[in-house]
């Protein structure tokens, strides 16, 4: 199986200012007949489903602030929240979808500092 | 809009069966695949396994094969996913999720998810 390890864990930011979360993953996630990289994420704000916020590692999902970009390739690969909100107040998840079984991040918890 | 709706909270004893349904709408049912997941409390998103809503050809993860069922009524636009032999490392949410991409392919990430179903194992 394919190990997502996310660092940090948890993750404390001033209103305004920049989050980054990585996701590093055992295995290449580039798949070299089309060039993309099977690297999604995901945020979950609790009683909530999950929702898509980046596919192909740096393809932002329809309705998804510009604020959120991805970034990387191959086995290491980050999200960035450029200025962050109240709304993004969450866990957010890596998850890899080259081979099966399909694996997640362990998750990292974004707070207001 | 697409709108994925799981049937409600189940409480099961260890040994059980729980079925949940996931009826899916807003768009054509066969042309995307559905997946279940699940998270267990403090753990991590669980792929548990897919079905070609399309075909009925499913696949599992290793983890649960031989003790999921997963199967679909194309008129109902409704996936059904069961798990048997349940033990208490089974309580969790489980979600159902549709393929961004297509129906034909497993290695998915997902654009829309249902709004998880509660079992809890206990005695």
């Amino acid at each position: 199986d394919i190990v997502m390890t996310q660092s940090p864990d948890s993750l404390a930011v001033s209103l305004g200012e920049r989050a980054t979360i990585n996701c590093k993953s055992s295995q290449n996630l580039l798949y070299s007949s089309n060039n993309n990289n099977y690297l999604s994420w995901y945020q979950h704000k609790p009683g909530q489903p999950p929702k898509l916020l980046i596919y192909w590692a740096s393809t932002r999902e329809s309705g998804v602030p510009e604020r959120f970009s991805g970034s990387g390739s191959g086995t290491d690969f980050s999200l960035t929240i450029s200025s962050l909100q109240d709304e993004d107040v969450a866990v957010y998840y890596c998850q890899q979808h080259y081979s099966i079984p399909l694996t997640f991040g362990g998750g990292t918890k974004v707070e207001i500092k | 809009q697409v709108q994925l709706v799981q049937s409600g909270a189940e409480v099961k004893k260890p040994g059980a069966s729980v079925k949940v349904s996931c009826k899916a709408s807003g768009y054509t049912f066969t042309t995307y695949g559905i997946h279940w997941l699940r998270q267990a409390p403090g753990q991590r998103l669980e792929w548990m396994g897919w079905i070609n809503t399309d075909k009925g050809s499913t696949k599992f993860s290793e983890k649960f094969q031989g003790r999921v069922t997963v199967t679909g009524d194309t008129s109902a636009s409704t996936v059904y996913m069961e798990l048997s032999s349940l033990r208490s490392e089974d309580t969790a949410v489980y979600y159902c999720a549709k393929d961004r991409r297509s129906s034909t392919s497993y290695y998915a990430d997902f654009d829309h998810w249902g709004q998880g179903t509660l079992v809890t194992v206990s005695s």
